[in-house]
């Protein structure tokens, strides 16, 4: 049974316009992370947020933000998509006894 | 500063043992994680190992660590074609702190 879920699996966007990519987990971890990934390279930290704290990495744009409505969900939103901005976006939860990645939404701006 | 480094690509021959090398630059990472990442999917995490080991067994997989060199690897026994994926190395302070990966080798298996 998948844990934590993203959606859509794969996700198309004009240029410059918004969109929100969805995690929601059932695994009641107080961690939540936003990671990008583009091809060939490493995933890279965007945010996290530890219950309801947020915590943006230094080097994040600010295109980026995020959303934590509950423990169960946590939204990504890219105002205004750039084509560098194409990649698979990872969400991933974790408590005391580490790690889960869910299987990534891959977007692709047109 | 957090930096891992890995090899980009590494071809072994189906039924050989596959050896992946990682090094990290933290000295106070905790846990050293092997992630298996296949073309269009998400992480799957592999294995870990603590800091306070030295190897680590699980069936294929054996991971050995030296902490002194912060050196890390991942020897796949019997590579089969199903191991055919990108292996990132990754580290991290604590199990709930956030991960720093390194780039990936991708491993090709040849017949």
């Amino acid at each position: 049974d998948a844990m934590v879920i993203q959606n859509p699996r794969y996700q198309v966007t004009q240029f410059g316009k918004p969109v929100t990519l969805s995690c929601s987990q059932t695994l009641n971890h107080n961690v939540m992370y936003w990671y990008q990934q583009k091809s060939s390279q490493a995933p890279k930290l965007l945010f996290h947020y530890y219950d309801k704290d947020f915590n943006n990495e230094a080097d994040t744009p600010d295109n980026f933000q995020s959303r934590r409505p509950n423990t169960s969900f946590c939204f990504l939103d890219i105002r205004s998509p750039g084509l560098g901005d194409a990649a698979m976006y990872l969400c991933a939860t974790s408590r005391d006894n580490g790690y889960t990645f869910g299987s990534g939404t891959r977007l692709t701006v047109v | 500063g957090e930096d891992v480094e890995q090899s980009l690509f590494l071809s072994v021959r189906e039924g050989d043992s596959s050896v992946i090398n990682c090094t990290y630059t933290d000295s106070s990472s905790t846990y050293l994680y092997w992630y298996k990442q296949e073309p269009g999917a998400g992480l799957q995490l592999l294995t870990y190992i603590f800091s306070n080991m030295d190897m680590k067994q699980d069936q294929r997989l054996t991971v050995l660590l030296n902490k002194k060199d912060k050196h890390l690897s991942l020897r796949i026994a019997d590579t089969q074609t199903g191991d055919s994926a990108i292996y990132f190395c990754a580290e991290s302070k604590g199990s709930a702190s956030k991960i720093i990966f390194g780039s990936g080798t991708r491993l090709s298996i040849r017949p």
